[in-house]
């Protein structure tokens, strides 16, 4: 069974603050990685694909992986109150065109205090 | 650019129904795949369509079962409803040629089921 964990939260942060997510999964065989922001009674835009060990970086977010530690995380700095949403962490098998659907987590909800 | 459309938004069944679910995806995408989020959950993979056949399929019973049609537009239909059902239908739609995981969301189908 496939399973990606997040602390459900609410994780509180004062605005311009850096916001730290994390995320755990148990499929060893995973091979790429996403964190989708999903604001309240709205459907997942994804903001970050992260495929390799180490930090990708995309503006105020940096996604962060380590494969032998089977964890993700994502740091969103100068946290802005629109920023307000649960972020879904996702996994999946495949990094190219192969067929997978995504296992995503439960998501964790950030409140950004202004 | 039209991004991905679902019909209807909202709808209401009673237990034992059947219901179809609509959606096209995004200009230039070829593959759909179908999600059900419950209340405070991540979205759960239920299948994906790639010329127009399943090619993956989560663990969800039979009763949950789809099509793809040549234009790409995809539907989903859930025989006898149960309470159990009543969900966020996500819709999302990629690019064969593009990272699996990299995926775009329609609004979904909010389905209630008494």
């Amino acid at each position: 069974q496939k399973e990606v964990e997040q602390n459900s939260g609410p994780l509180s942060v004062p605005e311009g603050a850096i916001a730290s997510l994390n995320c755990t999964y148990s499929d060893r065989g995973s091979q790429s990685f996403f964190w989708y922001r999903q604001y309240s009674g709205k459907s997942p835009e994804l903001i970050m694909s992260i495929y390799s060990n180490g930090d990708k970086e995309d503006g105020r977010f940096t996604a962060q992986l380590n494969k032998a530690s089977q964890y993700v995380s994502l740091l969103i700095r100068d946290s802005q109150p629109s920023d307000s949403a649960t972020y879904l962490c996702a996994v999946n098998r495949y990094s190219g065109g192969g067929a997978d659907g995504l296992t995503f987590g439960k998501g964790t909800h950030l409140i950004i205090q202004p | 650019d039209a991004g991905v459309t679902q019909s209807p938004t909202h709808l209401i069944k009673t237990r034992g129904q059947q219901v179809t679910l609509r959606c096209s995806p995004k200009s230039g995408h070829d593959t759909v795949s179908w999600y059900q989020q419950a209340l405070g959950q991540g979205p759960q993979f239920i299948f994906q369509y790639y010329e127009e056949e399943e090619r993956q399929r989560g663990n969800f019973p039979d009763r949950f079962s789809g099509h793809q049609f040549p234009n790409y537009s995809s539907e989903l239909n859930v025989n006898a409803l149960l309470l159990g059902d009543s969900a966020l239908y996500l819709c999302a739609s990629s690019s064969s040629t593009l990272p699996t995981g990299e995926l775009f969301f329609g609004e979904g189908s909010r389905l209630t089921v008494l």
